[in-house]
């Protein structure tokens, strides 16, 4: 199994653009999120999925839309790009309901808006 | 979810038992207690989790006290591999309940 990947692994962007990060899993978890990590600070959840075709908030998330056609993937999308989204953005995904909150982590994109 | 608090960092000697301590005294009743790491800048690992019973597995052992509201992190022997942010987190078991991630502890293995 892969597990957790994303693309692309760095990305730089100017303000206003639009881009979408992409985040697939090769596990089958029915559950996948979208963190996002700003320098010295711990996560912060964007958005999240509890299965294909749902989707919901988190703490963050203005600027940010999500969709979840496929088990598998779980794109994230910044509709305008603003410097304060430079960030590191992880996606994590975990098994369904009645398991264990183990939550697995993909390496993450390194994303700078100028 | 109840909130933690845990030292901003900490240092061990190579081959050391590394003890991370963790607060969480609002702790309630169905909350589990996790424990994540995240080395250098890559995604956070699952380390391990309990609920009042101490846990170990082959990375880490768990201690939570009787009360639940504080919980121990330990790394037996620790490595240079091992300095890291680790992270506690207090959560409902089941999947799908998000993560919130505090500061964590910044430690620092060294030789």
């Amino acid at each position: 199994n892969a597990g957790v990947t994303q693309t692309p692994k760095f990305q730089v962007l100017k303000t206003g653009q639009s881009m979408t990060l992409q985040c697939a899993q090769d596990m089958n978890h029915e559950y996948m999120s979208w963190y996002r990590q700003d320098p010295g600070m711990g996560l912060r959840l964007i958005h999240y999925s509890v299965g294909a075709g749902i989707t919901d908030q988190g703490e963050v998330p203005n600027g940010y839309n999500v969709s979840r056609s496929t088990t598998e993937d779980f794109p994230l999308r910044l509709l305008s790009a603003a410097p304060s989204q430079t960030s590191v953005y992880f996606c994590a995904s975990s098994y369904s309901r009645g398991t264990d909150n183990e939550q697995f982590f993909g390496p993450g994109t390194r994303l700078t808006v100028l | 979810d109840a909130k933690t608090t845990q030292p901003p960092s900490m240092d061990c000697a190579e081959g050391r038992a590394a003890n991370l301590p963790c607060n969480h005294s609002t702790i309630s009743g169905n909350e589990y207690v996790y424990w994540y790491r995240q080395i250098h800048s890559q995604g956070p690992q699952y380390i391990i989790h309990g609920l009042k019973n101490n846990e170990t597995n082959e990375m880490a052992s768990l201690i939570i006290t009787e009360d639940r509201k504080s919980s121990t992190l330990i790394l037996p022997h620790a490595t240079l591999r091992d300095t890291a942010v680790y992270y506690c987190i207090v959560s409902l078991r089941y999947a799908g309940n998000m993560l919130t991630f505090g500061g964590g502890t910044r430690l620092m293995v060294k030789p």
